[in-house]
């Protein structure tokens, strides 16, 4: 069936350097993508999330870009932090039933 | 404010025993959902409510059952605990249901382990 997957699921960073996380998706229906981080222990936290009518939002160090010719979403982190170490999830809306579908996550490791 | 509470954090049932996963929100919002998340893997929608007096299946509805009396509480029950049911639980809500700026609150979790 249509699901969320992503790319690589551990990905380590250089405290400092820019971490740029991928998602695919493959639902061409989906108007709708959020991303998740989830720290240790801890339920998922909204990051931000985009429009299918968009191709980049910006948040505070984050902005996610979504390339709806390949079914390409990515979250890129500026300057990242040890803080920023957690699971990350891209989910999206295929435009049913209020429900998001969930990507297996990806591990970010911040290396000193 | 509290956000989403869930509780228990942790529990031990046996196989068979059936047992109420409690989820409280104090937002106001209409859309509540349950998640379970498994090692390795994102999170699968169990059962959701778009507000009180209404539920829906989700991907994964089978041995669980969910009702919304109130627009605050959203418990989910296992009938019959099952160790496929070992795994992280998740509430969350959020208002609007799902769309442009839709911010999910998720509570700490319940981690279930059926033996």
């Amino acid at each position: 069936g249509e699901n969320v997957g992503l790319h690589l699921p551990t990905l380590s960073v250089q405290e400092g350097d820019n971490s740029i996380i991928n998602c695919a998706y493959s639902n061409s229906a989906s108007d709708y993508f959020i991303w998740y981080k989830q720290e240790s222990g801890k339920g998922p936290q909204f990051i931000i999330d985009i429009r299918s009518n968009m191709d980049k939002r910006q948040g505070q160090r984050v902005t996610v870009l979504l390339n709806k010719t390949v079914k390409h979403l990515s979250l890129q982190i500026a300057a990242t932090q040890p803080g920023d170490s957690a699971v990350y999830f891209c989910a999206e809306n295929p435009g049913s039933n209020y429900q998001l579908i969930w990507g297996a996550g990806t591990k970010l490791i911040i290396k000193p | 404010n509290a956000g989403v509470t869930q509780t228990p954090k942790f529990q031990v049932l046996k196989t068979g025993q059936s047992m109420t996963l409690q989820c409280a929100q104090d937002m106001n919002h209409e859309y509540m959902s349950w998640y379970r998340q498994d090692p390795g893997m994102g999170l699968r929608l169990i059962h959701y409510s778009v507000g009180a007096g209404i539920t829906d299946q989700g991907e994964v509805p089978n041995g669980y059952n969910v009702s919304r009396s109130t627009t605050e509480d959203f418990p989910l029950r296992l009938l019959s605990a099952a160790p496929s049911q070992t795994s992280v639980y998740f509430c969350a809500s959020s208002r609007p249901a799902v769309g442009p700026n839709t911010e999910a609150f998720f509570g700490q979790g319940t981690r279930l382990t059926v033996v």
